[in-house]
């Protein structure tokens, strides 16, 4: 058990509503980074924090796609107007930022867009 | 041509053999490699990590990097049912800032007959 937990662990909607997924690292992981994975592929770089500050994100991360990390600790991730190619395994790692930065990944959050 | 190659198998194998993974890759500015186990519906589990060229072993399991010809392999030895797994190798630079996002190979699905 790597101390991320991830929130909802499933998630089903129908295109076009929003969508919220929660990450709790251990507090000790001062930075924190969103991956996706789809099917057959191994998970993308989404966005990254150092404590609260988002200081890269990708090019995958559409307009429609948007993250938080108040106060430094949990971090969001919401999906605006949801498409069926968002469907994916949204993963969160933690890193504790000594050097080298090895990051524990979450249980993910799958989602299913219908 | 994508950064990270690993071939997604899938590979089969008999318990007790040595199992051989590799992946290649094109980015000369990778200095992090690392390999994850990820079962199926889980989060990536991290198996090993290493920065030089040169073997590193740990229990069971051997990583190997050759940065001269942009090589990484992991190996299990005595190989087990309960290794059925997807092997993810991923690796990271440090661009000069905090940020060591990872990039993931595809995955190789393993599996282990009893």
């Amino acid at each position: 058990d790597t101390g991320v937990s991830q929130n909802p662990r499933h998630k089903i909607t129908k295109r076009g509503q929003n969508v919220t997924f929660r990450c709790d690292p251990i507090s000790e992981h001062n930075r924190l980074y969103w991956y996706r994975q789809t099917l057959g592929q191994g998970p993308e770089f989404l966005t990254y924090f150092q404590n609260e500050a988002q200081l890269e994100k990708s090019r995958l991360l559409s307009d429609r796609f948007s993250a938080e990390r108040p106060k430094g600790s949990f971090s969001t991730l919401e999906i605006q107007r949801t498409e069926q190619g968002d469907s994916a395994m949204y993963l969160c790692a933690g890193g504790q930022g000594t050097g080298t930065d090895t990051q524990y990944f979450g249980p993910g959050t799958r989602l299913t867009v219908l | 041509q994508k950064e990270v190659e690993q071939d997604p198998g899938p590979l089969s194998v008999p318990e007790g053999a040595i199992v051989s993974l590799n992946c290649t890759y094109s980015n000369s500015a990778f200095q992090y490699f690392m390999w994850y186990r990820q079962y199926s519906r889980k989060g990536p589990e991290l198996l090993m990590y290493t920065y030089s060229s040169g073997n590193k072993e740990d229990g069971r399991f051997t990583a190997q990097v050759d940065k001269s010809s942009k090589y990484i392999s992991l190996f299990i030895r005595d190989s087990q049912p309960s290794d059925s797994a997807t092997y993810l190798c991923a690796m990271s630079t440090n661009s000069g800032g905090s940020n060591y996002k990872l990039t993931f190979g595809k995955g190789t699905l393993l599996t282990v007959n009893p």
